[in-house]
């Protein structure tokens, strides 16, 4: 069974870091792409990231390009997320979500960890 | 980028009730939307993939039409379960985007 877990969140000031990290288990973590999606509170879903199983392919949503960065570690079967600079618009729940192989759209997500900026 | 506007913003329906929510692409993704369930407190849910598809144990009162930029979602007969936000996505080109949502509640 898939598992998506996210963990890393919580409160920090505008201008600082924070790196969120997604454990996986349950598929054959390197042949998949995977993503980040975003949920400011009370408001709809935005894609924030994605990164391809061998690395090679790495896209931004423009909100956070330059500020943001996605990586993952496949011999640990974990997805990350540095987020520098953060600013009050970043505060949302993060989720972790994989799309079907070859696919865009996403199959299986975490259960979301909160990220909170402010002073 | 792409923009998806759902409409309407927010239904008030009753059990029973058949319900269609509406998806409009500001340009063409071909076949390439889904269609997401989301209720409070939870992650999103995929339903549907590819316009028409529904997902691994999705429920056949759930349907859906469309391509190029119209789309539609359809609930065959609400169950009680089935009061949440609905999203659509679309998957052709990046950044991938979402619809702002429409919310299904009980009237």
């Amino acid at each position: 069974e898939v598992h998506l877990v996210e963990s890393g969140g919580g409160l920090v000031t505008p201008g600082g870091s924070l790196r969120l990290s997604c454990a996986a288990s349950g598929f054959t973590f390197s042949s998949y792409s995977m993503n980040w999606v975003r949920q400011a509170p009370g408001k709809g879903l935005e894609w924030v990231s994605s990164i391809s199983g061998d690395t090679n392919y790495i896209y931004y949503a423009d909100s956070v390009k330059g500020r943001f960065t996605i990586s993952r570690d496949n011999t640990k079967n974990s997805l990350y997320l540095q987020m520098n600079s953060l600013r009050a618009e970043d505060t949302a729940i993060y989720y972790c979500a994989r799309p079907p192989a070859g696919s865009r759209h996403f199959d299986y997500w975490g259960q979301g960890t909160l990220v909170t900026v402010s002073s | 980028e792409i923009v998806l506007t759902q409409s309407p913003g927010t239904l008030s329906l009753s059990p029973g009730e058949r319900v269609t929510l509406s998806c409009r692409a500001s340009q063409s993704v071909s076949s390439y939307l889904a269609w997401y369930q989301q209720k409070p407190g939870q992650a999103p849910r995929l339903l549907i993939y590819d316009a028409s598809n529904r997902a691994t144990g999705i429920p056949a009162r759930f349907s859906a039409t469309g391509s190029g930029t119209d789309f539609t979602l359809t609930i065959s007969s609400l169950e009680p379960e089935d009061f949440a936000v609905y999203y659509c996505q679309q998957r052709i080109n990046w950044p991938l985007t979402f619809g702002g949502g429409t919310k299904v509640e009980i009237k």
